[in-house]
């Protein structure tokens, strides 16, 4: 079985601050993982994935994540904030079968 | 860009009645997902094919919805009869063999409202 948690249904960052958006997942095999970013009235948007390269990936608009096996998290983090980042994150994990468990997301307001 | 077309955006229909709704995947994708989003469930997997043979619909309540792919560039998702309940955002995506590695690409949604 696979899971996917993500802390904080609502996260709120002041434009310019570190933005951190925290994934923990549970996997009985080696995980693909990916964020995708939902903006208002359109479908998700694949941001980054992790497919067992680096541990460090890196995606479009100035994000990043990083892939902790020991900690088995995949937190996303963007270094300064921006209007243009508000939107909902999701985290999702594939474990195989090309079917991806998504979790419940998380919604980023960003702050003037 | 390569773009998953889902048709219509919006659907405003009385309880009882038909709903179909249609995705385009992108051209070579062989595997189609459908998704239903709602604010208290989330995003639900309802059903997902492969190479247009359904592999999976146990997210499907099976005895109002259906999905199927007459051919590799449509894809349909029915509802028969709608009820309130089945009011949510249908989300239609697509994907290439070993969607596992490239992640899906997601259509703009139809957002039903069903009264």
């Amino acid at each position: 079985a696979q899971s996917v948690t993500q802390l904080g249904s609502h996260v709120s960052v002041s434009e310019g601050a570190l933005v951190l958006l925290r994934c923990n997942y549970s996997s009985s095999v080696p995980p693909y993982l990916f964020w995708y970013v939902q903006y208002p009235n359109q479908g998700l948007q694949l941001l980054l994935k992790y497919t067992s390269a680096a541990t460090l990936v890196k995606g479009i608009n100035g994000f990043e994540a990083e892939f902790k096996k020991s900690e088995t998290s995949f937190h996303l983090t963007k270094p300064s904030a921006h209007m243009s980042d508000a939107a909902e994150y999701f985290c999702a994990l594939s474990g195989g079968y090309q079917k991806v468990t998504f979790g419940t997301g998380t919604k980023l307001q960003v702050i003037p | 860009d390569a773009r998953v077309t889902q048709t219509p955006r919006h659907k405003v229909t009385e309880m009882g009645q038909e709903v179909t709704m249609r995705c385009q995947p992108i051209l070579g994708h062989n595997t189609v997902f459908w998704y239903r989003q709602t604010m208290m469930q989330g995003l639900e997997l309802l059903a997902y094919f492969r190479n247009r043979a359904p592999l999976d619909d146990s997210g499907m309540p099976k005895d109002r919805f259906s999905a199927e792919m007459p051919d590799a560039t449509l894809a349909t998702l029915k509802i028969q009869p709608s009820e309130p309940r089945d009011s949510a955002v249908y989300f239609c995506a697509s994907g290439p063999s070993g969607t596992d590695l490239y992640g899906y690409t997601f259509g703009s949604g139809t957002r039903l409202t069903v009264v």
